[in-house]
């Protein structure tokens, strides 16, 4: 099962320490998109690339938070001077061509803040 | 703003009960619904999905409907059983890119 692929699965990291995060999308997916899912919530959108263009970022996303995909495959999501309120799990999905497609998830980083 | 509002938070059934979870959402633009089902510490898993153009889609036990001029859509499980246990999602695409999920279902049928 070549499914989207999240590393690492767990971080535990101190207040205030930078974390990346990175994504395999499915092999043929040229979309990707990281969202932000805390306990008992739905996933909540954080970005959007189409290739290596991130053509839509939350206004919830502050400027701590950044997100490349360089050569339109695998991406990565940085949280720079993490905080408490951080700790969620991190999820990745990505789907495939032109208009709308169902999206594929991977499992998700869990951060942990102390 | 974009939302999605999604009820029952919690639902108990007795296996081979039905379970019905509604959502609305805001946006009269959004033409694109999937639902999802999570497992406790899974991935969540697209279980079915309908277009706007569509008001009702079938595939085996799992059902969804959607009345736009509501902006209302459900799932309905028929003869549900203990491995349906898991939350549901609603999502609605807002927009080009951007998809807002509801809150959540957390589904128990119980044996």
């Amino acid at each position: 099962d070549t499914g989207v692929s999240q590393d690492p699965r767990h971080k535990i990291t101190k207040r205030g320490q930078n974390v990346t995060f990175r994504c395999d999308p499915i092999s043929e997916h040229n979309r990707l998109y990281w969202y932000r899912q805390t306990l008992g919530q739905g996933p909540e959108f954080l970005t959007y690339f189409q290739n290596e263009a991130q053509l839509e970022k939350s206004r919830l996303l502050s400027d701590r938070f950044s997100a490349e995909r360089p050569k339109g495959s695998f991406s990565t999501l940085e949280i720079q001077r993490t905080e408490q309120g951080d700790s969620a799990m991190y999820l990745c999905a990505s789907s495939f061509g032109q208009g709308t497609q169902p999206q594929h998830f991977g499992d998700g980083t869990r951060l942990s803040i102390l | 703003g974009e939302n999605v509002e999604q009820h029952p938070s919690t639902l108990s059934v007795q296996e081979g009960d039905s379970a019905v979870i509604k959502c609305t959402y805001s946006d009269s633009a959004s033409n694109y619904f999937p639902w999802y089902k999570q497992e406790l510490g899974k991935r969540p898993q697209l279980i079915i999905d309908i277009r706007s153009n569509v008001g009702e889609k079938k595939d085996q036990r799992i059902a969804v409907t959607l009345n736009k001029t509501a902006k209302h859509f459900s799932l309905h499980i028929t003869e549900t059983q203990p491995e349906d246990s898991a939350v549901y999602f609603c999502a609605a695409k807002a927009g080009t890119y951007k998809y807002i999920f509801g809150t959540g279902t957390r589904l128990k049928v119980l044996a």
